[in-house]
C-alpha cells in the first residue's frame, strides 16, 4: 500500500495563477482531509469530507476549493493564489475516529 | 468543539520516561482522546488513542483520569526520535467526525 500520496512536494506559484493539489490514498477510507500549516504554526483544518460526493468546510476555507467524486481522490483547488496562501499542505484519511494517515506534503510558495 | 489544554513545550533526559499532559474539561460522555505527533518536517503520525480505559501500544500508552478531564500520554523510555509536537486532540463520536489540531506540545529530548 501507497497510504496517502501528495503531488507534487514543492511548488512555486505567481500570485493570481491557479494550480490543483492532488491527494490520493489506497486504504479505501471514506473520511479525507486538507490541511495547511504555516512556519511554526499548527495545523489547521482547510476542508473534509466524509466520503464521495460529500464535502464540509474546516476552519479556514476562503481560497479553495475541494471535490470528492470518488473515495479515491481528494483534489484541493487554489484559484488566484496569494501570498497568503504560502503553506505546507498536509493531506490525511481515516475511517472515522480511527487512526489517521497523513501525506508527506506539499510545500508551496506564492510569490 | 470540545477543546484540549496543553504545555507548550516540555523537556526530558534520553532514555527516561515522559509524561505529557492534556487537559479536556469540556469533554463530552461519547468523545475519543486521541494523540498525535509531527516529528521536524513531516506529516502528523498517529501515536494512539482511547475513551476511558487506559490503553498500551508499542509506541506508547495513555492514561485517562477517571473524570475523563485530562489524560496523559506515557512514552516509556525517550529517544532522540521522539523529539517533536505532540497533539492531544478529541474526536466528536457524531457523524460529521473530524479532526481538529491545536497548539500542541513541543517535546525536547536532551542527551
Amino acid at each position: 500500500n501507497a497510504g496517502v500520496t501528495q503531488t507534487p512536494k514543492f511548488r512555486i506559484l505567481k500570485i493570481g495563477q491557479s494550480m490543483t493539489l492532488q491527494c490520493t490514498q489506497d486504504m479505501n477510507h471514506n473520511y479525507m482531509y486538507w490541511y495547511r500549516q504555516d512556519p511554526g504554526m499548527g495545523l489547521k483544518l482547510i476542508y473534509y469530507s466524509v466520503g464521495a460526493g460529500i464535502t464540509d468546510k474546516g476552519e479556514v476555507p476562503n481560497g479553495y476549493n475541494v471535490s470528492r467524486s470518488t473515495t479515491e481522490d481528494f483534489p484541493l483547488r487554489l484559484e488566484l493564489a496569494a501570498p497568503s496562501q504560502t503553506s505546507v499542505y498536509f493531506c490525511a484519511c481515516d475511517r472515522g475516529n480511527t487512526e489517521a494517515f497523513f501525506g508527506q506534503g506539499t510545500r508551496l510558495t506564492v510569490v | 468543539d470540545a477543546k484540549t489544554t496543553q504545555p507548550n513545550s516540555m523537556e526530558s533526559n534520553e532514555e527516561e520516561p515522559v509524561h505529557l499532559p492534556c487537559n479536556h474539561s469540556t469533554i463530552s460522555g461519547t468523545d475519543y482522546i486521541h494523540w498525535y505527533r509531527q516529528l521536524p518536517s513531516q506529516g502528523p503520525e498517529y501515536v494512539i488513542h482511547g475513551l476511558t480505559s487506559n490503553v498500551n501500544n508499542r509506541m506508547a500508552s495513555l492514561a485517562i483520569a477517571e473524570d475523563r478531564k485530562s489524560s496523559t500520554l506515557i512514552l516509556h523510555r525517550a529517544t532522540l526520535r521522539d523529539a517533536a509536537v505532540y497533539y492531544c486532540i478529541l474526536r466528536l463520536s457524531n457523524r460529521d467526525d473530524k479532526i481538529i489540531f491545536g497548539k500542541g506540545t513541543r517535546l525536547h529530548i536532551l542527551p
